[in-house]
């Protein structure tokens, strides 16, 4: 079964710096899908990026950006310039059935302080 | 953009009774929805597989009789926690797909945070 880890419970940044959040996963596919969310405290889910495995190029979406790394089984998110509004619980999350965001797996979140 | 509502946003109930929570998709059709579960400080689980108008699919674990789900129409879906007891107390989430452009986006609704006396 396929399992996503973010090993950071908490991080922390000072306003208008930059800070990554790390996600690992594992799974046996080559084709795959790979999404951050965002959770602010209304614990709506927005979807902050999307990466396509058999995409090299690393996606962007406007401050945010992530490192993918397939033969690692990393995908990190680098959050530029942070805002207070930045604010929140973020999960890495997976999904291998064709990229329609169906059986999404997702990790424990870390929850991130932006620091004024 | 696409919008999910999902109705009532905070419940409490006592132990033994059902609840029933609503999933719309307001300005779309949703063929598919999904609901997950997200207990306290950790991550959503997939709970199962609503289609509009067959039987919902559902994931290892998750008992199709007290969970039930009806999507009878392409923008309604229900979870209907029957019998609820205060282990059944969690966040649930719902979440429809949306064709957009070359691929679909996830969208979810605000939640039902469940309280069981």
């Amino acid at each position: 079964a396929q399992t996503v880890t973010q090993s950071q419970p908490e991080m922390s940044v000072q306003e208008a710096e930059t800070v990554t959040l790390s996600c690992t996963y594992d799974t046996s596919e080559s084709d795959y899908y790979l999404f951050w969310y965002k959770q602010p405290p209304s614990r709506q889910m927005i979807l902050v990026i999307r990466q396509e495995a058999y995409k090299q190029q690393n996606a962007t979406e406007n401050r945010f950006s992530v490192n993918f790394q397939k033969a690692a089984k990393s995908f990190s998110l680098k959050i530029s310039d942070s805002q207070l509004g930045d604010a929140a619980m973020y999960f890495c999350a997976y999904d291998d059935t064709g990229g329609g965001s169906e059986k999404l797996v997702f990790g424990k979140g870390t929850k991130l302080t932006v620091n004024p | 953009g696409a919008v999910v509502s999902q109705h009532p946003s905070r419940v409490i109930c006592k132990s033994g009774t059902s609840v029933k929570i609503e999933c719309r998709s307001l300005d779309f059709q949703a063929t598919t929805m999904f609901w997950y579960r997200q207990f306290p400080k950790q991550s959503l689980m997939l709970m199962a597989t609503s289609n509009e108008g067959s039987k919902a699919t559902y994931e290892q674990g998750v008992e199709k009789d007290k969970f039930l789900i009806n999507h009878a129409s392409l923008t309604l879906s229900t979870l209907t926690v029957t019998s609820a007891h205060p282990e059944d107390s969690s966040f649930y989430i719902c979440s429809a797909r949306v064709p957009q452009g070359a691929y679909e986006k996830l969208f979810f609704g605000s939640g039902t945070q469940l309280s069981v006396l």
